[in-house]
């Protein structure tokens, strides 16, 4: 059983710019939710969706966003990054609501 | 508020056993849980343990929940150089699956 699978595993990207991170649940999981991981900040809830409604979200500026498709599959966008955004982005999902969470690798993101 | 906690390093020989301590402040969690994240990765669900047990065993791994004093602790038998890797204690409200994560144990595994 495939696990959850993160794309891209790494970007680089200047001030300013927007990016897009995607997510694909393992098969059956209908939740998925995103984590910042950072060395100063540790592991911080960014938002959780399910069924594509948006159930929670984190203490994270408006330039954080996402959205769920209907095959479960999930982004984030970031737009108008800044170098404060430079993080490890973490996906993970579950059956549904308190379900274990599985994480994918994540996507390392670095701001020039 | 959420807050968990937890000492950010240990090292132990191969072949103790590693205890990894962990306190919380949510007294609505369901479920506690410990994950592995070794250099470059992801994490790794290792064990979970709901609320209203008071201990879990999984081949090396035992939790152990005291929740009158809001304590988690994962215990490594047998410990391993493969172990080395840092270990996160997370809770999660009931009704939700957001996480909140303690800042993590190094543990580092010394032959």
């Amino acid at each position: 059983k495939a696990g959850v699978t993160q794309t891209p595993r790494y970007l680089i990207k200047t001030r300013g710019q927007q990016v897009t991170l995607s997510c694909s649940p393992i098969s059956g999981h209908r939740s998925v939710s995103w984590y910042q991981q950072t060395p100063g900040q540790g592991l911080q809830f960014l938002f959780e969706y399910f069924s594509e409604t948006q159930r929670n979200k984190g203490n994270f500026p408006g330039r954080f966003s996402g959205r769920q498709f209907s095959n479960s599959r999930s982004e984030m966008n970031v737009s108008t990054l800044e170098l404060g955004d430079s993080a490890l982005y973490l996906c993970a999902s579950a059956k549904g609501h308190d379900q274990p969470q599985h994480f994918g690798d994540g996507t390392r993101l670095s701001i020039l | 508020g959420e807050d968990v906690e937890q000492s950010l390093f240990l090292s132990v020989r191969e072949g103790d056993s590693s205890v990894i301590n962990c306190t919380y402040t949510d007294s609505s969690s369901t479920y506690l849980y410990w994950y592995k994240q070794e250099p470059g990765a992801g994490l790794q669900l290792l064990t979970y343990i709901f609320s209203n047990m008071d201990m879990k065993q999984d081949q090396r791994l035992t939790v152990l929940l005291n929740k009158k004093d809001k304590h988690l602790s994962l215990r490594i038998a047998d410990t391993q150089t493969g172990d080395s890797a840092i270990y996160f204690c997370a809770e999660s409200p009931s009704g939700y699956s957001t996480l909140t994560f303690g800042k993590g144990t190094m543990l580092l595994v010394s032959p």
